[in-house]
């Protein structure tokens, strides 16, 4: 059964810190996704990562995958209010069969 | 742009009556995706469903099936409803196995 685990599932910081939040999982996959939510609202696709090695950059968040470790970072440069969000890492449970995703990460950043 | 559409943004039931929850999208796309969202506990898969009159469990079905009659459209249903099942439900759609999810803005049904 594939798992994910997200850490650290919550987070306060201060704006213009650097940060990375970590997804962990169990079994292999090439295909891990990154979504932002926003409280009171729907799930909103951030990063899309498909190869070992792979880094996507947007902004002041950038996101990489390591397949052989089986672990993704996103991490968050010069932090700014906005950013404030829960943040999930999903992982592909293979053929069409959706995603697994972790538990989140709940970020507050104060100005 | 992609839209996902859940019919009811709250929705209020009492034990043991028997819940649909509507979802249609309007992209075309081949698969379709029923979360339950709690706090703690991230986003857990009841069902899916990659192709008309086809559907399959995902991680937690237990209390729960669906129906999809239609290529856009993917209901969840409750047989009979119970205070456990007070969550927020996300329907999702996606196309190629390689595009991520598109989400609805998610029902919050509260049993009572």
């Amino acid at each position: 059964e594939l798992k994910v685990e997200q850490n650290p599932l919550f987070l306060s910081m201060q704006e213009g810190k650097n940060y990375t939040i970590y997804c962990n999982y169990s079994t292999t996959s090439d295909r891990l996704y990154w979504y932002r939510q926003d409280p009171g609202k729907s799930l909103e696709s951030l990063f899309v990562l498909l190869s070992n090695g792979a880094v996507k950059q947007e902004g002041r968040l950038m996101a990489s995958l390591d397949t052989k470790a089986r672990l993704s970072t996103l991490h968050i440069t010069a932090a700014v209010h906005d950013l404030s969000a829960t943040y999930f890492c999903a992982v592909d449970r293979g053929g069409a069969d959706g995603l697994t995703f972790g538990k989140g990460t709940h970020l507050i950043i104060q100005p | 742009d992609v839209k996902v559409t859940q019919s009811s943004r709250y929705l209020v039931k009492r034990t043991g009556e028997k819940v649909f929850l509507e979802c249609v999208q309007d992209m075309d796309h081949e698969n379709m995706f029923w979360y339950r969202q709690d706090p703690g506990l991230g986003l857990r898969l009841i069902y899916f469903s990659y192709d008309v009159k086809m559907k399959e469990k995902g991680d937690i079905p237990e209390g729960y099936s669906v129906s999809r009659e239609k290529k856009e459209r993917f209901s969840l249903i409750l047989e009979s409803a119970s205070t456990n099942q007070t969550s927020m439900y996300l329907c999702a759609s996606s196309t190629l196995v390689i595009s991520p999810l598109h989400f609805g803005n998610g029902t919050r049904l509260t049993v009572t």
